[in-house]
């Protein structure tokens, strides 16, 4: 059964980067045929799409953040990560780490998420 | 800001037959296909039901998709209290370039 699990660390001063890791157990994201993402869920509030990734390396981000987003993948630890440049504390949030079945379509499974706040 | 719409509240008792709607516009649902999302109190979100209909592997029957013009709605028949839960539509925005949730709705079994 694929699993996927956030790291990183729980707190990021104002105007630094936010670095978050998805470690995918249970498949090979090389292998899969599937896009991997991220979503995030600012506390108590909706959903919001940042950007998905292939195996490749080809990634699509959300417009409203892609001036300030990069998803990668290393495929020999089978991970892929985030990293949100410039935040402040509308970036507060919790991160959730999803596979994709192709640009656009549905997101299944979710990893459990990680919250990250934005304070000095 | 979120250009799908949902009601942010619906509530039945045990075994009454729930809806919510999704609506949307041109770009997104009327152009692309629903898939929507069911978050329990305190976990991640899980996919429900996906290209307007489809249940999962897993997901009872109870829940249901169904899409019409720029409305989609997720219908739950037999309510229980493992239910409650927010509820969140989502398509691809063919104008915004981006996946796109919809305002979350919460479902309460009285």
């Amino acid at each position: 059964q694929l699993q996927l699990q956030e790291s990183g660390p729980g707190l990021v001063k104002p105007s630094e980067t936010l670095s978050l890791t998805c470690t995918v157990s249970g498949g090979s994201i090389s292998s899969s045929g599937y896009y991997w993402g991220w979503i995030r869920q600012p506390p108590g509030k909706g959903l919001e799409w940042i950007g998905s990734m292939y195996s490749s390396g080809s990634t699509y981000y959300n417009p409203s953040l892609k001036s300030r987003v990069t998803i990668s993948v290393d495929m020999s630890k089978n991970q892929f990560s985030l990293k949100l440049s410039s935040v402040t504390a509308a970036d507060t949030a919790v991160y959730y780490c999803v596979r994709e079945k192709d640009p656009g379509d549905w997101f299944d499974p979710w990893g459990q998420g990680a919250l990250v706040a934005v304070s000095s | 800001q979120s250009v799908l719409t949902q009601p942010p509240s619906a509530s039945g008792t045990p075994g009454q037959r729930v809806t919510i709607s999704c609506s949307g516009s041109t770009s997104n649902i009327g152009s692309n296909t629903v898939n929507w999302y069911q978050q329990l109190p305190g976990t991640a979100p899980k996919l429900l039901i996906y290209s307007n209909n489809q249940r999962p592997s897993g997901v009872p029957d109870r829940f249901s998709g169904s899409k019409s013009g720029t409305s989609a709605s997720l219908a739950i028949s037999g309510l229980q209290s493992e239910d409650e839960a927010d509820y969140y539509c989502a398509s691809w925005d063919d104008s915004l370039n981006a996946y796109v949730f919809g305002t979350g709705t919460k479902v309460t079994v009285l």
